[in-house]
């Protein structure tokens, strides 16, 4: 009965490199939420995608970020040519069905030097 | 700026004392939802309450929704030590279909 899983839980990266954080939704849920989070904030909604297709990205800044979630396999959530203010800890949430409660991951906390 | 908006951000109370944090929102929504969320890890729902309803029950927490004044509360009744932890609220906006929009949180601490 394993929840929602994500890896790493923590990632390092240099400035300019790419980071690829995934997330498996919990068994059964076909739908995906990615959030970030800093340091004394709430979460900020970035995407929501279902299986092969990004429903709603108003959150996703339009350069260097992109989101999938393909027929099998996890969620994925790329940056290219990361930034400091890039360093962050970035959720994933899954839900049976839209205005479903979310089941939330542990994050990756992503760290750029 | 926040849609939600959770207030105080920052509470401290005794073991057995009652915990309430309050929660103002801008938009029309579909529903609001609570959250726990302990140091480090992820975020637990806690409840979840639609438009249409006023208040809603889960053992010792208590959620109401007033709508005419945007705002909801999240009532912890005789705390425990274990429920030290920030709380977010999220507001489902309508026009945003599903999209969660979370406030900063309050922060509860319990002592023993």
């Amino acid at each position: 009965n394993a929840g929602v899983m994500q890896n790493p839980r923590h990632l390092v990266r240099r400035r300019g490199q790419e980071a690829r954080l995934r997330c498996s939704p919990m068994k059964g849920h076909s739908h995906v939420y990615w959030y970030r989070q800093l340091p004394e904030e709430g979460l900020k909604f970035m995407v929501y995608l279902q299986k092969e297709n990004i429903i709603d990205e108003s959150g996703m800044p339009k350069e260097r970020f992109s989101a999938e979630f393909p027929k099998e396999g996890p969620s994925i959530l790329r940056i290219q040519q990361v930034v400091r203010g890039d360093s962050a800890a970035y959720f994933c949430a899954s839900s049976p069905g839209r205005d479903q409660p979310q089941h939330f991951g542990d994050g990756t906390r992503l760290s750029i030097l | 700026s926040q849609q939600g908006e959770e207030d105080p951000q920052a509470l401290s109370i005794q073991e057995g004392e009652n915990a309430t944090m309050n929660c103002s929102y801008k938009t029309s929504i579909n529903n609001l939802q609570w959250y726990r969320q302990n140091s480090g890890r992820g975020l637990v729902h806690l409840i979840l309450i639609r438009s249409n309803e006023r208040e809603k029950h889960s053992g010792r927490l208590r959620v109401t929704l007033d709508t005419s004044k945007k705002s909801s509360s999240l009532l912890i009744t005789a705390s425990r030590a274990a429920d030290t932890a920030s709380y977010f609220c999220a507001t489902a906006p309508r026009e945003a279909g599903t999209a969660l929009i979370f406030g900063k949180g309050t922060t509860l601490s319990v002592s023993s």
